[in-house]
């Protein structure tokens, strides 16, 4: 079953602007994590932010984790062709098991 | 370093057939684990090793699928009596110590 929701389900911005993408998940977890993965490759990982985070960076991307809501939010800014992918959230609450969303598909036009 | 790697990267085979799915890890991580993805879904949760011991097999559908790490490092999933409910895209992952986990390209399985 699946745990996280991510929203929107997809979206299409210009090149250079910033993209936000939401995460809704049910249970109490360890960690949320971010992952990329695009078209016909494997899953790379992005950024982990442990529960008792609320904010954390990297490079161009910043990662809100609300426990209170059970939310997170992913924001890539000064958005680059290259960041047209899919993009996942998933949740640990076992310190192994992920639980994955079904992803927003992130178009970025040039 | 390498990564994760996976072979085959593509497998079509017919229904009732037998398939293997091989991993390789990367190198001194001991832990690895099997997910299932479907198109426009998120990976699903099928069976993470720690060493040479499944620690948790409740992902896996049924009795027709199987996973072994015989020696802590390569493992094989196996599916039996192929469904054509099975096609998917197979990933594997590996991690040293738990939290982020190390992807492979996946092997694409396609059952006619």
């Amino acid at each position: 079953s699946q745990q996280g929701e991510e929203d929107p389900q997809a979206l299409s911005i210009q090149e250079g602007e910033n993209a936000t993408m939401n995460c809704s998940y049910k249970t109490s977890i360890n960690n949320l994590q971010w992952y990329r993965q695009n078209s016909g490759r494997g899953l790379v990982h992005l950024i982990l932010i442990r529960s008792n985070e609320r904010e954390k960076h990297s490079g161009r991307l910043r990662v809100t984790l609300d426990t209170s809501k059970k939310s997170s939010s992913l924001l890539i800014t000064a958005s680059r062709a290259a960041d047209t992918a899919s993009y996942f959230c998933a949740t640990d609450a076992s310190n192994y098991q992920l639980i994955w969303g079904a992803g927003t598909k992130l178009i970025i036009k040039p | 370093g390498a990564g994760v790697s996976q072979t085959p990267s593509n497998k079509v085979t017919e229904k009732g057939k037998y398939v293997e799915l091989r991993c390789d890890p990367i190198s001194g991580h001991t832990a690895l684990y099997w997910y299932r993805q479907s198109l426009g879904q998120g990976p699903e949760f099928l069976i993470y090793f720690q060493g040479t011991g499944a620690a948790d097999d409740s992902g896996l559908p049924n009795d027709r699928f199987f996973a072994v790490r015989p020696e802590g490092s390569v493992s094989t999933l196996k599916i039996q009596r192929t469904e054509r409910g099975d096609s998917a895209v197979y990933l594997c992952a590996s991690s040293p110590m738990g939290e982020t986990q190390y992807f492979g390209p996946g092997t694409r399985l396609l059952v006619l």
